[in-house]
């Protein structure tokens, strides 16, 4: 079993809709929440990060972390065709070996105008 | 944009061969960390360096080596090249071990092995 698990998609939308994306860990010793926007060809670009669970919002984005069931969510609203890109989760764990941070697959979304 | 910066943008080398990858870090950044990132997947952690010093590391062999200098840029080494080696390659850097959450990444060396 993969530490990190992420619907690869692809997830087609059209313009406008909300979209969710999740991602399921199994190592509850993971402190630290990310998700990342990756665009074709570019490195990935850090849209949001939490250290607890509930819910931050940054925008028309919003990150969602519920450490019982090990579940992370990002909701986008108002989707637009430039959000398409994947989206990749990550989950950061810092202990006397240092920090590692491990990444699920990406989902790739697609936005249709 | 971030101020991460990578060179070479692409790279072609044949098995057995050995290459080195370079990371400039963002200003004020202390911290380098790098991925590998196969095609249709996502990056894996390969090590991290915090003042020059190696601190954390993934499942890659020993072949896998970096180096970070005093201006806290860095290198990624890799000796003996095989085909599964080819992939982009990332760095990301952060401020302090504690901000390791708040990576930012470079655009990627792409490496092709032949």
């Amino acid at each position: 079993q993969k530490e990190v698990e992420q619907d690869p998609g692809p997830l087609s939308v059209p313009e406008g809709a909300i979209v969710s994306l999740n991602c399921t860990y199994s190592n509850s010793a993971f402190q630290y929440f990310m998700w990342y926007r990756q665009y074709s060809r570019k490195g990935p670009e850090l849209l949001m990060y939490t250290y607890s669970s509930g819910n931050k919002e940054d925008g028309r984005f919003t990150a969602q972390v519920d450490k019982s069931s090990k579940y992370i969510s990002l909701f986008i609203r108002d989707s637009q065709p430039s959000d398409s890109a994947t989206y990749l989760c990550a989950m950061g764990l810092e202990n006397t070996g240092g920090f590692k941070t491990i990444f699920g697959a990406g989902t790739r979304l697609f936005v249709k105008a | 944009e971030t101020g991460v910066t990578q060179s070479p943008t692409h790279l072609i080398k044949t098995r057995g061969q050995q290459v080195t990858l370079r990371c400039s870090s963002q200003s004020g950044h202390n911290t380098v960390s790098w991925y590998q990132q196969a095609l249709g997947q996502g990056p894996q952690f390969i090590f991290q360096y915090y003042r020059e010093e190696e601190n954390g590391r993934g499942n890659f062999p020993p072949r896998f080596s970096g180096l970070q200098f005093p201006n806290y840029s860095s290198e990624l080494n890799v000796n003996a090249l095989e085909l599964d080696d080819s992939a982009l390659y990332l760095c990301a850097s952060s401020e302090g071990l504690a901000g390791g959450s708040e990576q930012y990444f470079g655009p990627g060396t792409r490496l092709t092995v032949t």
